[in-house]
């Protein structure tokens, strides 16, 4: 089974704060992906990475970075945490090819920002 | 763009009883189509998909779905739900997006499911 798992269930950060959002995956998948969860809205999503220290942009990466120094790991970045980025942030991964959309995802982190 | 619409926000059944969540997809092709089910505060498990062939497909916990090509819809059903169904459920489309310039996999806004005794 692929296994996804992120850094923190639940996250308080204050305004202005540097936040990091980590995420591991065990499958060897090229592709990973952070999205945020916001009530009525779905899923939206922030960056996606095809490979190593590769990034794309997605529909939301105002205020976001990402970091991926390593095949397994996917780090997203708020360089300023603002009360508008509290959400819930899932991380998710994908093998290569037609399988790129068939994605597994983590538990999700709750990030409050006050 | 691609699009997906669940028009239901929330619905609740009687324990046992059967259960149709509806999805409808914008996108000029045949897309790949997902549905995802999420158990308060964790993240989205994959329920089955579709890819290509038989357009009835089953997925884990007894679910299943059908593509309909002519009604860009692909419905999920169950005949019989259990107080463990309780959750939200999401349908999602994968697919090329030009203005996107890669496969990108677009979710709808999910619907809620209550289970009453």
């Amino acid at each position: 089974d692929v296994k996804v798992t992120q850094s923190s269930r639940y996250l308080v950060k204050r305004t202005g704060e540097k936040v990091f959002l980590e995420c591991v995956q065990d499958m060897d998948h090229e592709n990973m992906f952070w999205y945020r969860q916001d009530p009525g809205l779905g899923l939206r999503l922030i960056y996606f990475s095809y490979d190593v220290k590769m990034k794309e942009k997605g529909d939301i990466p105002e205020g976001y970075s990402v970091s991926r120094e390593k095949k397994e790991r996917f780090s997203l970045i708020l360089e300023s945490a603002s009360t508008n980025q509290t959400s819930m942030y899932l991380c998710a991964s994908s093998a290569p090819g037609r399988a790129k959309v068939e994605q597994y995802f983590g538990p999700g982190t709750r990030l409050t920002v006050t | 763009a691609q699009s997906v619409t669940q028009p239901d926000i929330h619905i609740t059944v009687s324990e046992g009883a059967s259960l149709e969540l509806r999805c409808n997809y914008s996108y000029g092709a045949t897309p790949y189509l997902f549905w995802y089910v999420q158990s308060p505060g964790q993240g989205l498990q994959l329920l089955l998909k579709y890819f290509s062939g038989d357009t009835l497909v089953q997925g884990i916990k007894g679910f299943e779905a059908e593509f309909k090509r002519s009604q860009s819809s692909f419905n999920l059903r169950k005949p019989s739900v259990h107080w463990s169904d309780a959750a939200e459920y999401f349908c999602a489309v994968g697919a090329w997006e030009s203005n996107f310039g890669n496969e990108k996999l677009t979710f709808g806004t999910g619907t809620r499911l209550t289970i009453i005794p």
